[in-house]
């Protein structure tokens, strides 16, 4: 049974607006989540994280957001740019009390910007 | 400082052959990660490993084997690769379980 779903599979903005990937999880206990970028033919990189302490973690375009009662994160590009265009993992782990999980991903969503 | 490196790049394997694919790091990372990555299905760990000389199994061990002799490498090992094993294999490595892995650019291999 998937503990992380994206069910996105693809998802089409126009360059300048918002893009809004969605990630929802099962496992109650997970505590840290991220989100990982993948171009075509390269290995997945990191892009933003977010603790369960928090709801809210920024970092220049990208903006990720908790709700830990709905078991749901999201991603938020803005504005969104042509060099946006990836695959978009989301993945949790479970950190509680010192039990370090391993990570565990999503499928994916597809992102295409649109000049 | 090169992050993680794979060998080969890419590969083809008839059925019932073997082959080892390579990963590296120049992090002083202690854990590393041996993953696949197959259309629709995301990322699925194989086998991953918490320091030098360890290793354990993830989500899909079957028909992989992997070695950790030393600590900037970790091996993962088909010993009779079949058609169900054609996939992109990633490594990654990362300072602390469950929190931000470095990925490396990938093993494409196709088994015929």
């Amino acid at each position: 049974d998937q503990q992380v779903k994206q069910n996105s599979p693809s998802l089409s903005v126009q360059e300048g607006r918002i893009s809004i990937l969605n990630c929802d999880y099962t496992n109650s206990m997970f505590d840290y989540f991220l989100w990982y970028k993948k171009y075509p033919a390269e290995g997945p990189t990191f892009l933003i994280s977010i603790s369960s302490i928090k709801d809210k973690n920024e970092d220049g375009r990208f903006t990720v957001f908790l709700n830990k009662s709905a078991k749901h994160l999201s991603l938020h590009i803005v504005p969104s740019q042509p060099g946006d265009s990836a695959v978009y993992f989301c993945a949790a782990s479970e950190n509680y009390g010192g039990s370090q999980g391993n990570l565990i991903f999503g499928k994916g969503t597809k992102l295409s910007v649109k000049p | 400082n090169a992050g993680v490196t794979q060998t080969p790049k890419f590969r083809v394997l008839k059925t019932g052959q073997s082959m080892t694919l390579l990963c590296a790091q120049d992090m002083n990372h202690e854990y590393m990660y041996w993953y696949r990555q197959d259309p629709g299905m995301g990322l699925r760990l194989i086998h991953y490993s918490v320091g030098e000389g360890t290793t354990a199994k993830g989500e899909v061990p079957d028909g992989y084997n992997v070695s950790r002799l030393k600590k900037q490498n970790f091996l993962l090992g088909l010993e009779s690769a079949a058609p169900s094993q054609t996939s992109v294999y990633f490594c990654a490595s990362g300072q602390v379980t469950g929190e931000t892995q470095y990925f490396g650019p990938g093993t494409r291999l196709l088994v015929l």
